[in-house]
């Protein structure tokens, strides 16, 4: 089983729509949780971070941590086309020293016009 | 701020030589800086560690005679695929931690290596 699971897609879905992305695991040591944007042939764009169960918001970006059920999602509202890219989950445990990410396989998006 | 380069962004070579990729965090001093595999359509694989002056650590599976990292600087590592093969083409990414960062790693956008 891997450490991290994310649904790989391709999802494609409507301009201005609401787009969900999830992920779960298995490590329960994770404590940082993290979504990543990638657009093709590019690094990975960091979106948001969170080290705690809830939400956070950013502009059209909410991420949401369920610890209890080893379960994070990214949600998107009013999505565009500039939002197609694809979207990994990232997670870390807390630790001192160099700091390793756990990736999901990544979600592939496209918002169509 | 927080930039992280790469160079080249893309190579090809032949099968037998070795390719040296450049990982430069442009803006800021990185204690720690991190090389990743992607192969098409898979998630990135971290493949070392490296914190400046001492030797990379490896992850489980990765040859370190093969893929030998040098973090000279607090702005530089570097990545050498010694006796490239074809099964080592992929994108490579490295990411850069600051000194004042710790949650935080920043991405270069990658390098392409092709072996034919």
């Amino acid at each position: 089983q891997k450490e991290v699971e994310q649904d790989p897609g391709p999802l494609s879905v409507p301009e201005g729509a609401i787009v969900s992305l999830n992920c779960t695991y298995s490590n329960s040591a994770f404590q940082y949780f993290m979504w990543y944007r990638q657009y093709s042939r590019k690094g990975p764009e960091l979106l948001m971070y969170t080290y705690s169960s809830g939400n956070k918001e950013d502009g059209r970006f909410t991420a949401q941590v369920d610890k209890s059920s080893k379960y994070i999602s990214l949600f998107i509202r009013d999505s565009q086309p500039s939002d197609s890219a694809t979207y990994l989950c990232a997670m870390s445990e807390l630790s001192m020293g160099a700091q390793k990410l756990v990736f999901g396989q990544g979600t592939r998006l496209t918002i169509n016009p | 701020g927080a930039v992280v380069s790469q160079h080249p962004s893309r190579v090809i070579c032949k099968s037998g030589t070795s390719v040296k990729i450049e990982c430069r965090s442009l803006d800021f001093q990185a204690t720690t800086m991190f090389w990743y595999r992607q192969f098409p359509k898979q998630s990135l694989m971290l493949m070392a560690t490296s914190n400046e002056g001492s030797k990379a650590t490896y992850e489980q599976g990765v040859e370190k005679d093969k893929f030998l990292i040098n973090h000279a600087s607090l702005t530089l590592s570097t990545l050498t695929v010694t006796s490239a093969h074809p099964e080592d083409s992929s994108f490579y990414i490295c990411s850069a931690r600051s000194l004042a960062g710790y949650n935080e790693q920043f991405f270069g956008p990658g390098t392409r290596l092709t072996v034919l």
